[in-house]
């Protein structure tokens, strides 16, 4: 079952912080984001593993609550080569381990 | 070191017609994926490889086929090409089930 993104579409202009949620119905073992830019492939962010860890990649976050099912994506002061579509993909304990993906969260950044 | 790479980039079919999209990675990875991805839809799985030898079904594995030829090559055969099967097909490979995915440049096809 697929995760929900929200919202599904995001603008802002330069500086500005967002926030990309994603849940589950499912107990999550794990929760992998990517972001896409538009005519070329997804391309890995970060994976996060049950324990509420919170990890970052240069002014991108993310953190897991696992027992909230949910992980949200923190992008500060946003710079416009953020702009993209971005994907969370959730896997849950006991199965193969391999994410299934959100229906993506667009996101824009204006000079 | 190439990555992941597919071919072809772009392909149009005709119902009914018959084609397989090529998919090869040199990171000596164990697991690969085929994926499809359509408006709005996300990706969505249709079959993947854990290993060399063995494949299983995604979420969207009718009207498709794999094989995984060795480690490095996972092809997906399309043997009756339906208008519904028009997407972008994206091809990736991880280390394992849950490891970061590398993903190939895709490709877009119509089936008219």
């Amino acid at each position: 079952q697929q995760p929900v993104q929200s919202p599904q579409a995001v603008i802002l202009r330069e500086g500005e912080d967002a926030v990309i949620n994603c849940s589950s119905s499912k107990a999550l073992y794990s929760v992998h984001w990517y972001r896409q830019k538009h005519g070329e492939a997804p391309v890995f962010l970060m994976i996060l593993l049950k324990g509420g860890e919170q990890k970052g990649h240069d002014k991108i976050s993310a953190s897991f609550n696992e027992k909230k099912q949910q992980s949200s994506l923190y992008l500060t002061a946003s710079q416009l080569s953020y702009s993209g579509t971005y994907f969370c993909g959730t896997a849950s304990a006991g199965g193969s381990y391999i994410p299934t993906f959100g229906r993506g969260t667009s996101l824009i950044v204006h000079p | 070191n190439a990555g992941v790479t597919q071919t072809p980039k772009f392909q149009v079919l005709k119902t009914g017609q018959s084609m397989t999209l090529q998919c090869a990675q040199d990171m000596n990875h164990n697991s690969m994926y085929w994926y499809r991805q359509d408006p709005g839809m996300g990706l969505r799985l249709i079959y993947y490889s854990a290993s060399e030898g063995t494949t299983d079904k995604g979420e969207v594995p009718n009207g498709y086929n794999v094989s995984r030829l060795n480690k490095r090559e996972f092809s997906l055969r399309l043997e009756s090409a339906a208008p519904s099967q028009t997407s972008v097909y994206f091809c990736a490979s991880s280390t394992s089930g849950m490891d970061t995915q590398y993903f190939g440049p895709g490709t877009r096809l119509t089936v008219l």
